[in-house]
C-alpha cells in the first residue's frame, strides 16, 4: 500500500515569495491533515479536513496561509507571502478516521531567506 | 501550561537498559493517547496507542497510562541503538475541538 506523498522535498525561497506543497494520503484515507513541525518542536496542527470539508483551521496564519482539498483527495497548502518564520518542516498525515492514528508522509521542508 | 509536556532531554541510557520517557497533559477529558518515533531528519510513525488507565505492552514497548495524574509513559526494555530517537508523545484534546496535540518530544541515544 503507498504511503502518502508530499512533494517538493525541499524548498528555499526569500520572504516574500511564495511557495506550495501537494500531498496526497494514504487511499481511501478520509482525514488529512498539515502540520508544521520547527526545528526542536512537537508539529503543530494548521488544517484538518475530512473528506473536502474543513474540521479545524484554527491555527492556520490565514492572512498568509491557505489550504484545499478538492476533491477529498489530494491537498494543497499555500504560503503567500512567506516570512522568515515559517522556515519548517511541512507534514501532511492522513488517518482512515480522525483517531489519532496518523501516517505521515516525508515531509516538505522550507527555508526562508 | 502548555498542552502536553514532555521532558526535552537528551536521554541517554546503556543498550540493554530500559529507557522511561514521561509525559504530562492538560486536558481531564482527554481520551487518546499516543506516542510517535521520530528519526532524525524523518517524519513521525506511531508506535503505540493507549486509550485505558493501565498498562499496554507491545514487544519491548509498554505504554502506561494514568489518567487521574494525566501522565501517560512510555518504557522501552533491553534498549537497542536502533531506538535512539525522538519520542513526541500525542494527545487528543476535547476543550481543543478534539484536536490531537504534540508535546515537543524527549529525544533518546542508546549508548552501545
Amino acid at each position: 500500500e503507498a504511503g502518502v506523498a508530499q512533494s517538493p522535498r525541499y524548498k528555499i525561497i526569500e520572504k516574500r515569495q511564495s511557495v506550495a506543497f501537494w500531498c496526497n494520503p494514504i487511499s481511501g484515507h478520509a482525514t488529512l491533515y498539515w502540520y508544521q513541525q520547527i526545528l526542536g518542536q512537537g508539529p503543530k496542527l494548521l488544517i484538518q479536513f475530512q473528506n473536502n470539508g474543513v474540521v479545524d483551521d484554527s491555527q492556520l496564519p490565514k492572512d498568509r496561509f491557505s489550504a484545499e482539498r478538492l476533491k477529498g483527495v489530494d491537498s494543497t497548502l499555500k504560503i503567500q507571502p512567506a516570512k522568515l518564520e515559517d522556515s519548517a518542516v511541512y507534514l501532511c498525515a492522513s488517518s482512515f478516521r480522525a483517531t489519532g492514528e496518523l501516517f505521515f508522509g516525508e515531509g516538505s521542508r522550507l527555508t526562508v531567506l | 501550561q502548555k498542552e502536553v509536556e514532555q521532558n526535552s532531554g537528551p536521554l541517554s541510557v546503556p543498550e540493554g537498559a530500559i529507557a522511561s520517557l514521561n509525559c504530562t497533559y492538560s486536558d481531564r477529558g482527554s481520551q487518546s493517547f499516543f506516542w510517535y518515533r521520530q528519526y532524525s531528519g524523518k517524519s513521525p510513525e506511531l508506535i503505540m496507542s493507549i486509550y485505558s488507565n493501565g498498562d499496554k505492552e507491545d514487544g519491548r514497548f509498554t505504554a502506561q497510562l494514568n489518567k487521574a495524574s494525566q501522565y501517560v509513559s512510555l518504557l522501552i526494555r533491553d534498549s537497542q541503538p536502533s531506538d535512539s530517537a525522538t519520542y513526541l508523545c500525542a494527545v487528543n484534546m476535547p476543550l481543543a475541538g478534539n484536536q490531537f496535540y504534540f508535546g515537543t518530544g524527549t529525544s533518546l541515544t542508546v549508548i552501545p
